[in-house]
Parts: C-alpha cells; structure tokens; sequence
C-alpha cells in the first residue's frame, strides 16, 4: 500500500504558459502533501506544503502566486505553474502524508517539466 | 535555519561494504531520515532514526547520534543495482513533518 502517483511524467510546455500537476494517493487518505523542486544534480527543495481544506503554506523564495497549489480532498493535490519561464524547468516530486503526526512521507514518480 | 552536509560522491567494489556520512545543523530535530533516488526517479524511503543508536534493515543499516549531529548509512555485500543517490533528510518541525535534504551522495558501484 501507500501508493502515489503524479501526472504527467513528463511535459514540455511554451513560455508564458500555464501547466497543472496532479498528484494522488491511490490507497490511502492523504492528510498532508508536500511538493518539491529538484534540479539536475541538486537535492530535493520543500516548495510548499499543503493540508487538505486549507490553503498551501509556502517555503521562503517560492511565489504563492506563481505556483499554486489546490489541496481539494484527501487523494488530489494539484500544482500549476503559470507563466512559465525556462527556470521552471526543473523536476517536481509531491509526497503525501497519512496524517499530519505520520513521519514518513510516500513520495510520487515525479514530473520533468520543460518549458521552451 | 538547517544545514544538512553529506559527501558528494562515493564509489565502492561489488560485494564490499560502504558507510556515507551525513552532518547536520538544525533548529528543532524530529528525526533522520535516509532516502535512495535512481537517477530520474523520486526518492524511495530506507530508514528513520529518531533515537541514538542503529537501526538494521536487511542490507541497509542507519546510525543516529543526536548529540554529535551525526548518522550514517551502511550499505553491505554492495550490489551493481545500489548505485544511486543516497539522500540525508532531517524533520525539525513540530506538526508536520517537513523534510530538509542533504545534497545527496551519488554512490557508484564498480565490479
């Protein structure tokens, strides 16, 4: 069990324009989902950190009003990135909590975006 | 604010044991966490330590002392398919469980 998915695996998207990521826990109720950005031979950064119901809290350095983040129930959290830029371009991974006291975090395959 | 330290690449002999140390320096501690990624592919969870001490899990073993900031990771009889990053991440958070990640260790098993 603890199975979450992301889609898509991979887009390539025009600058200027807007791209959704969804991320879902199949079999499990997700309290809390995190995303994060990786860059090509960096580690994971927390970009925010969403709870079902309420809105997304926000790591320093991310724009709210860039990348936003939709928390609706407790299997689906979408990010959209709008306007992208060629700097979006990066490799983005949700994970998902049971509950906001559970430590592990099930992490997703991941999106690469690709904005040209 | 958190400062996770980790070598940034290691390479080891097939069959041969391998230990990758990672540093920490946060505000708050929660627990560690160590992480495998395959290149291209989102992090898979190996271990948490919370307490001092170590933890073993089949080939992977972690290591925790909170008072030295210090864990690491032991991975043995090293298989071709272990070659991967290694991730350090440290909780310090109350409530949720928010993760802060080390640059990772990109470990190459050689035959």
């Amino acid at each position: 069990g603890a199975v979450v998915s992301q889609h898509p695996s991979w887009v390539i998207c025009k600058s200027g324009t807007s791209v959704k990521i969804e991320c879902r826990s199949l079999d499990f109720q997700a309290t809390t989902m995190f995303w994060y950005r990786q860059f090509p031979k960096q580690s994971l950064m927390l970009m925010a950190t969403s709870n079902e119901g309420s809105k997304a809290t926000y790591e320093q350095g991310v724009e709210k009003d860039k990348f936003l983040i939709n928390h609706a129930s407790l299997t689906l959290s979408t990010l959209t990135v709008t306007s992208a830029h060629p700097e979006d371009s990066s490799f983005y991974i949700c994970s998902a909590s049971r509950d906001r006291r559970s430590y592990e975090q099930y992490f997703g395959p991941g999106t690469r975006l690709t904005v040209t | 604010g958190q400062n996770i330290d980790q070598p940034t690449e290691m390479t080891a002999t097939e069959g041969a044991i391998v230990q990758i140390n990672c540093t920490y320096q946060t505000s708050g501690f929660n627990g560690l966490f160590w992480y495998q990624q395959h290149a291209g592919e989102a992090p898979t969870f190996l271990s948490y330590n919370v307490l001092d001490g170590l933890e073993e899990k089949g080939r992977f073993s972690s290591f925790l002392s909170r008072s030295k900031g210090y864990s690491y990771l032991l991975l043995k009889e090293l298989q071709m398919k272990d070659s991967a990053s290694y991730l350090c991440a440290v909780t310090s958070g109350a409530g949720s469980y928010q993760l802060t990640f080390g640059k990772g260790t990109k470990l190459s098993v050689i035959p």
